[in-house]
């Protein structure tokens, strides 16, 4: 058990439509990144957020937006869903945002969230 | 543009022999890599690091040696037990600071014959 939660675990709907999937990070930790992970691809880096604050944005859609709240939890809204949104979306979080004076942060990984638009 | 490859997507060993992962990338700006272990249902769990200053870590059965001329790395798992099956990734980051996001390859199945 990483520490780091996600829920729904699944999530099925239909295209055209909106969800949001959430994370909570370890206890301690102020940096969230979430992933999402296609079929027979590996895992892809959407966008940071570091204590409530965008970091950095990776190959992120749009149609997707994140945001970080107060209690460190965070939100991905996916919305106008396609059939190709269907993925693994994975969350992580680390101490810190970057490797600074620390050294490489290890990011550790929530369950996922296994999202089906069909 | 696939930046961290993983070539072979499956990997079949005796338990009780090696395994060996192999993971290449192209981008010279990556100077730390790590494994990932991912068993079905449940997120990747970090497995073993490296830094670019290193060519070898080892960590108990789990060994990570990085090449950076040849711009490759493997991951070495002495002896191989049935509990290693699962499907590792490689995963690099660069010296950008301020951005911590990983590179993932497509990943191994690993599967330990008993």
């Amino acid at each position: 058990d990483s520490g780091v939660t996600q829920t729904p675990k699944h999530l099925i709907t239909a295209t055209g439509q909106r969800v949001t999937l959430r994370c909570s990070p370890r206890s301690g930790d102020l940096s969230v990144y979430w992933y999402q992970q296609s079929l027979d691809q590996g895992l892809q880096f959407l966008i940071q957020y570091y204590n409530g604050e965008e970091r950095a944005k990776g190959n992120i859609l749009e149609r997707f937006s994140a945001q970080q709240f107060p209690d460190l939890h965070s939100e991905l809204n996916l919305s106008s869903l396609e059939l190709g949104d269907s993925a693994l979306y994975f969350c992580a979080s680390s101490v810190e945002p970057d490797r600074g004076r620390a050294g490489q942060e290890t990011q550790y990984f929530g369950p996922g969230t296994r999202l089906l638009v069909l | 543009d696939q930046q961290v490859k993983q070539n072979s997507p499956s990997l079949s060993v005796q338990e009780g022999r090696i395994s060996i992962l192999n993971c290449d990338y192209t981008n010279s700006m990556f100077d730390y890599f790590l494994w990932y272990k991912k068993y079905p249902a449940e997120g990747p769990t970090f497995l073993i690091s490296i830094s670019s200053i290193k060519d070898k870590n080892e960590d108990g059965r789990f060994t990570v040696f990085l090449n950076k001329s040849a711009k490759h790395l493997s991951l070495h798992i002495v002896p191989s037990q049935p509990g290693d099956s699962a499907v590792y990734f490689c995963a690099a980051s660069g010296a950008n600071f301020g951005n911590e996001k990983l590179t993932f390859g497509t990943g191994t199945r690993l599967t330990i014959i008993p």
